[in-house]
């Protein structure tokens, strides 16, 4: 149980196009979900927390007309990048977590390369 | 401010030779503390966590991890190694009382040399 999916796994992209990314739990409702930004060989940095319903919360020194963050099923958040850039290049993970649980369960990644 | 700390950013290991992977936390609150896989391209996988009780946790894959509270520390472990373990290792902390945030260490890069 507790799965997570992300779509698409990996993304190519043009400078200032815009890329949306899927973060889907499969078998649980997900209260709040997380986004993450990864870069090589570094830890996970937190970009948004998201709760169904109200607008995301982001983390200092994170872009929100940049990084624009939906939650509007209790099973589906959306990440868009607005008008990427090479500098946005990077591994996108998102997690969720459902009401009363300690534990965040992770989605598998998307590989956003822009070119 | 809270904060996880993993000493080791690399640890390379015979195959079938044991494993400890470092982690230190600080908190003078209660706290929750994982331990999570990754495997190239991949996202996070669960191996154990420790919310309360027993401070030895047993995980998946032959990991177990042990819960210092004096020494604030929860480093992982497993007795033999197999080249399917190579991996990136984080540990976190979560404060069930002051949000949602998760505080992961940098990783560890475990290498198993066959």
């Amino acid at each position: 149980g507790a799965v997570v999916s992300q779509h698409p796994s990996r993304v190519i992209c043009k400078s200032g196009t815009s890329v949306k990314i899927e973060c889907r739990s499969l078998d649980f409702q997900a209260t709040t979900m997380f986004w993450y930004r990864q870069f090589p060989k570094q830890s996970l940095m937190l970009m948004a927390t998201s709760n169904e319903g109200s607008k995301a919360t982001y983390e200092q020194g994170v872009e929100k007309d940049k990084f624009l963050i939906n939650h509007a099923s209790l099973t589906l958040s959306t990440l868009t990048v607005t008008s990427a850039h090479p500098e946005d290049s990077s591994f996108y993970i998102c997690s969720a977590r459902y009401g009363g649980s300690d534990t965040q369960y992770f989605g598998p990644g998307t590989r956003l390369t822009v070119l | 401010a809270q904060s996880v700390t993993q000493l080791d950013s690399q640890v390379p290991v015979f195959e079938e030779a044991p494993v400890e992977l470092r982690c230190n936390y600080s908190s003078s609150v209660s706290v929750y503390l994982f331990w999570y896989v990754q495997y190239p391209n991949q996202g996070l996988q669960l191996l154990l966590k420790y919310l309360s009780g027993s401070t030895l946790v047993k995980g998946i894959n032959g990991f177990e991890a042990e819960f210092n509270k004096s020494q604030t520390s929860f480093h992982l472990r497993k007795p033999s190694v197999h080249i399917s373990d190579t991996a990136e290792y984080f540990c976190a902390a979560f404060h069930p009382n002051t949000g949602n945030q998760f505080y992961f260490g940098t990783g560890t890069s475990l290498t198993v040399i066959p």
